[in-house]
């Protein structure tokens, strides 16, 4: 079974700080994702990575930044986390052979849930 | 742009058939998904569909018509693990990479 694992489920940060979030995967998969859920709005993409060193923003970028230095990792960072940032963050990955992902699923985390005071 | 839409809420009730609709608007269609997401935990696929028609699994089946930009997610013989968010899926592939683009999710709840 792919498992993709998120480093904290829980985390309490203040206005300002600088925020790490990690994603490890074991599946040897090139795509990884980082969302965000809120209420009402659904899961929305921050910023993906179709291999290492590589980025492409997403949907809601602003206020993020990434980095994928190996594989299995990938991780979301907030330089200046504010309030509007308090979320469930969702990091996902998939395989990709080919022209596209067939039918292969993303493959979630468990979430972190972020909240800025 | 991007459109994906699903109803907010829907109840049903236990042993009864319920369906869940998804309308879309995407530049770049190249597969529809379903999840699965209980309280607190993470989306866990469901179904897939990239050609018209229906494809069936077991209690689930899902639809799609592409040129109506339209799928359902059919649930049979619903039982009360049945309550849960079901989110509608599109991977799009507009600017070369292909992602998926969530809909806001339909949030089912079974009664006995």
């Amino acid at each position: 079974d792919v498992k993709v694992t998120q480093s904290s489920r829980y985390l309490v940060k203040r206005t300002g700080e600088k925020v790490f979030l990690e994603c490890v995967q074991d599946m040897d998969h090139e795509n990884m994702f980082w969302y965000r859920q809120d209420p009402g709005l659904g899961l929305r993409l921050i910023y993906f990575s179709y291999d290492v060193k590589m980025k492409e923003k997403g949907d809601i970028p602003e206020g993020y930044s990434v980095s994928r230095e190996k594989k299995e990792r990938f991780s979301l960072i907030l330089e200046s986390a504010s309030t509007n940032q308090t979320s469930m963050y969702l990091c996902a990955s998939i395989f990709m052979g080919g022209q596209g992902f067939g039918e292969s699923p993303l493959h979630f985390g468990n979430g972190t849930r972020l909240t800025v005071t | 742009g991007q459109n994906i839409d699903q109803p907010t809420e829907m109840t049903a009730t236990e042993g009864a058939i319920v369906q869940i609709n998804c309308t879309y608007q995407t530049s770049g269609f190249n597969g529809l998904f379903w999840y699965q997401q209980h309280a607190g935990e993470a989306p866990t696929f469901l179904s897939y569909n990239v050609l018209d028609g229906l494809e069936e699994k077991g209690r689930f089946s899902s639809f799609l018509s592409r040129s109506k930009g339209y799928s359902y997610l059919l649930l049979k013989e619903l039982q009360m693990k049945d309550s849960a968010s079901y989110l509608c899926a599109v991977r799009d592939r507009t600017g070369g990479y292909n992602k998926l683009i969530f809909g806001a999710g339909t949030r089912l709840a079974v009664h006995p």
